[in-house]
C-alpha cells in the first residue's frame, strides 16, 4: 500500500523560502511516475504547481515558475517543494500526490493528508 | 480555462446529479473528475474522461467529449454530498488546470 506524507513549516515570514517534502512508503514503482504538487488556499480550489519524473524532468506551472523549484530524490523516496519571496497568498494547504499512469501526466490518484502553510508575520 | 456549473447543486439523497465542465478549447482524453469532502485530500474518481477508479461504486459515470464533459452522480448517497473538481491536461507542454469546482450539498 504506497502512504505519502508530506512535511512543512506550518509557518513562513513574508519574502522567504517555503520548504514543503513529500515521503513516499510502499511504493516499489515510485521512479516510474510523475509526482506532482498541489496547493488549495484557504476555501478555494485546487491549483496546480508542478510536476516532476525521477530526476531530471520537471514541469511547471506558469504563473509560479519564477518561485518554484521540484525536485526529486529517488534514492530517499523524497520530493520537494521550494516556493520564494513568499506572500499571504502562498498560504494553503500544499499536497503531493502520485499519478495514475506510468510516466505520465494524466490525473492524481493517490494524495498525502497535506501540509498546511501559513505566510504571517 | 475550465468552467463548471453550476456552482452549488442542491439535493435530496436518491436524486441523480448532473455536473458540467466545460473547457476553452478541445480537450483530449485527459480529464478527470475528484470528489472532497470537508477537511479530505481530494479523491480521483473518474479519470481518461468515463474510466472509473477501482473501488469507486458503478452510480458514479463520466462522459463527454471535444470540450463539455460531464459527472453523473446516479441515486445519490449521504456520503456524495461534496465538492467536485474536473480536471485537464495539456498536450505540450504539460499542463495542468482544475475547475472551480461544483459543490453537492442537501436540499
Amino acid at each position: 500500500q504506497v502512504q505519502v506524507q508530506e512535511s512543512g513549516p506550518g509557518l513562513v515570514q513574508p519574502s522567504e523560502t517555503l520548504s514543503v517534502t513529500c515521503s513516499v512508503s510502499g511504493d516499489s514503482m515510485a521512479t516510474s511516475y510523475y509526482w506532482t504538487w498541489i496547493r488549495q488556499a484557504p476555501g478555494k480550489g485546487l491549483e496546480w504547481i508542478g510536476s516532476v519524473f525521477r530526476v531530471g524532468i520537471v514541469y511547471y506551472n506558469a504563473a509560479l515558475e519564477s518561485r518554484v523549484t521540484i525536485s526529486a530524490d529517488p534514492s530517499a523516496s523524497v520530493i520537494s517543494l521550494k516556493v520564494n519571496s513568499v506572500t499571504a497568498a502562498d498560504t494553503a494547504v500544499y499536497f503531493c500526490a502520485r499519478d495514475t499512469a506510468y510516466g505520465d501526466i494524466n490525473a492524481f490518484a493517490i494524495w498525502g493528508q497535506g501540509a498546511k502553510v501559513v505566510v504571517s508575520s | 480555462v475550465l468552467t463548471q456549473f453550476p456552482v452549488t447543486l442542491s439535493l435530496s439523497p436518491g436524486e441523480r446529479a448532473t455536473l458540467s465542465c466545460r473547457a476553452s478549447q478541445t480537450v483530449g482524453s485527459y480529464l478527470a473528475w475528484y470528489q472532497q469532502r470537508p477537511g479530505q485530500a481530494p479523491r480521483l474518481i473518474i479519470f481518461d474522461v468515463s474510466k472509473r477508479v477501482t473501488g469507486v461504486p458503478a452510480r458514479f459515470s463520466g462522459s463527454g467529449t471535444a470540450t463539455d464533459f460531464t459527472l453523473t452522480i446516479n441515486n445519490l448517497q449521504p456520503e456524495d454530498f461534496a465538492i467536485y473538481y474536473c480536471q485537464v491536461r495539456t498536450s505540450w507542454p504539460p499542463a495542468v488546470t482544475f475547475g472551480p469546482g461544483t459543490r453537492v450539498d442537501f436540499k
